[in-house]
């Protein structure tokens, strides 16, 4: 399986703050990787495939990036709404697998 | 496009987990679409189960060691898990989504809980 090691689990922000979360996989993926934003009692909602495109509807504050085997979601001028939790998640091979998780809370 | 599961959200431990997930605004004869089951234990992070592809081709977590089975029905334009033998290691929110295009899960159920407990 690959393994997705998502970084750090949990960060504390404030509103306008720009906020970076890793996620490395074991082994190259090229850019099947997708970002989700989960909030409490609700289904994860899908922000970017393909490593760095946002779905419809998804602010421009959310990008994502890759380095080799290194994916990168940043948020910038974070906003009130977008405390939750996110999950990187490759579907280059399967069995389908997801990275740990970030907890994005209010400092 | 909505998926909506349903089923028991209490199951006896050694019985078997029985979910559908029930699709609207969309057909499960899509050729680019593999419909798919994910759980998330409490508190914890997303586990993908297995896809059905409409041609009823199906892939599952090895994880699961050969406990679940998918399947579809067309005609209802609903999909079903099946988990056997089940554990208290398997109380989790179960998710039925799309999976589109070999890519990312676009569309979403709202979740149902399962608890396995006597």
């Amino acid at each position: 399986d690959i393994q997705m090691t998502q970084s750090p689990s949990s960060l504390s922000a404030s509103v306008g703050d720009t906020v970076t979360i890793t996620c490395r996989a074991s082994q190259n993926i090229n850019n099947w990787l997708a970002w989700y934003q989960q909030k409490p009692d609700k289904a994860p909602q899908s922000l970017i495939y393909a490593a760095s495109t946002l779905h419809g509807g998804v602010p421009s504050r959310f990008s994502g990036s890759r380095s080799g085997t290194d994916f990168t979601l940043t948020i910038s001028s974070l906003q009130p709404e977008d405390f939750a939790t996110y999950y990187c998640h490759q579907y280059y091979a399967y069995p389908r697998t997801f990275g740990g998780g970030t907890k994005v809370e209010i400092k | 496009v909505q998926l909506r599961e349903s089923g028991p959200g209490l199951v006896k431990p050694s019985q078997t987990l029985s979910l559908t997930c029930s699709v609207s605004g969309d057909s499960v004869t899509g050729s680019q679409y593999y419909w798919t089951w994910i759980r998330q234990h409490p508190g914890k992070g997303l586990e993908w189960i297995g896809y059905i592809f409409y041609t009823g081709n199906t892939y599952y977590n090895p994880s699961l060691k050969s406990r679940g089975t998918i399947s579809l029905d067309t005609s209802r334009n609903q999909f079903f898990l099946k988990l056997s033998s089940v554990t208290a290691a398997d109380t989790a929110v179960y998710y039925c989504a799309r999976e589109y295009d070999d890519g990312d899960f676009d569309y979403w159920g709202q979740g149902t809980l399962v608890i396995v407990s006597s």
